[in-house]
């Protein structure tokens, strides 16, 4: 069965200090990968949007980045946090060809930006 | 542009029924999801319709109508645990598995 992991699961970091986030998938092999973001009281924001190793799509204008440098690992980074940055980060996955094509949510990694 | 619209929040009683409603306008239309998200955790899938019509899970039911931009969740028999936020997300198009959500709808439900 496939499982996604996400890691750390909260962090706290003042503002200008550097950001990695980790998302792994296990069980499927190129599928597609997605982090959201969640501010307090919003609804689900796509931040990055992956079809496959370094094809990586950004959804709006911000301080983060993301990677992927193997199949089913992203990375989600900044150089410099933001106030603003704090939320709670998802990560998902997805694959073509199934019923739906539904998406799978990662734990969430709650980050609070000081 | 892109808008999914909920109510903000909503208050049932266990035991009872209770109606969560969803429109959307969006360029493009390949599918509706409910998922739901308890307190600090991940949204799990609920639902999926891509057709006009009910799909029914259980004590889970969910209805479009793709002519009117228009979703329902419907829980039935409601339990304490159902107590959490549901979300409504579009799929826009036909060539991507991207999906826009809602700012989702946060039931209440009292003994």
């Amino acid at each position: 069965s496939q499982t996604i992991h996400q890691w750390p699961a909260t962090l706290v970091q003042p503002v200008g200090s550097p950001l990695s986030l980790e998302c792994t998938v296990e069980g499927t092999s190129n599928p597609n990968l997605y982090w959201y973001r969640q501010a307090a009281g919003r609804g689900l924001q796509l931040l990055f949007y992956s079809i496959g190793i370094d094809q990586i799509s950004s959804e709006v204008p911000q301080n983060l980045s993301a990677s992927r440098p193997q199949d089913r690992q992203f990375i989600l980074s900044s150089k410099k946090l933001l106030l603003s940055d704090s939320g709670f980060y998802l990560c998902a996955w997805s694959k073509e060809n199934t019923e739906n094509n539904e998406q799978f949510f990662g734990p969430g990694t709650r980050l609070t930006v000081l | 542009g892109q808008n999914i619209d909920q109510p903000t929040e909503m208050t049932a009683t266990e035991g009872a029924i209770v109606q969560i409603n969803c429109t959307y306008q969006t360029s493009g239309f390949n599918g509706l999801f409910w998922y739901q998200q308890h307190a600090g955790e991940a949204p799990t899938f609920l639902s999926y319709n891509v057709l006009d019509g009910l799909e029914e899970k259980g004590r889970f039911s969910s209805f479009l109508s793709r002519s009117k931009g228009y979703s329902y969740l419907l829980l039935k028999e409601l339990q304490m645990k159902d107590s959490a936020s549901y979300l409504c997300a579009v799929r826009g198009s036909y060539n991507t598995d991207k999906l826009i959500f809602g700012t989702g709808t946060r039931l209440q439900v009292f003994p």
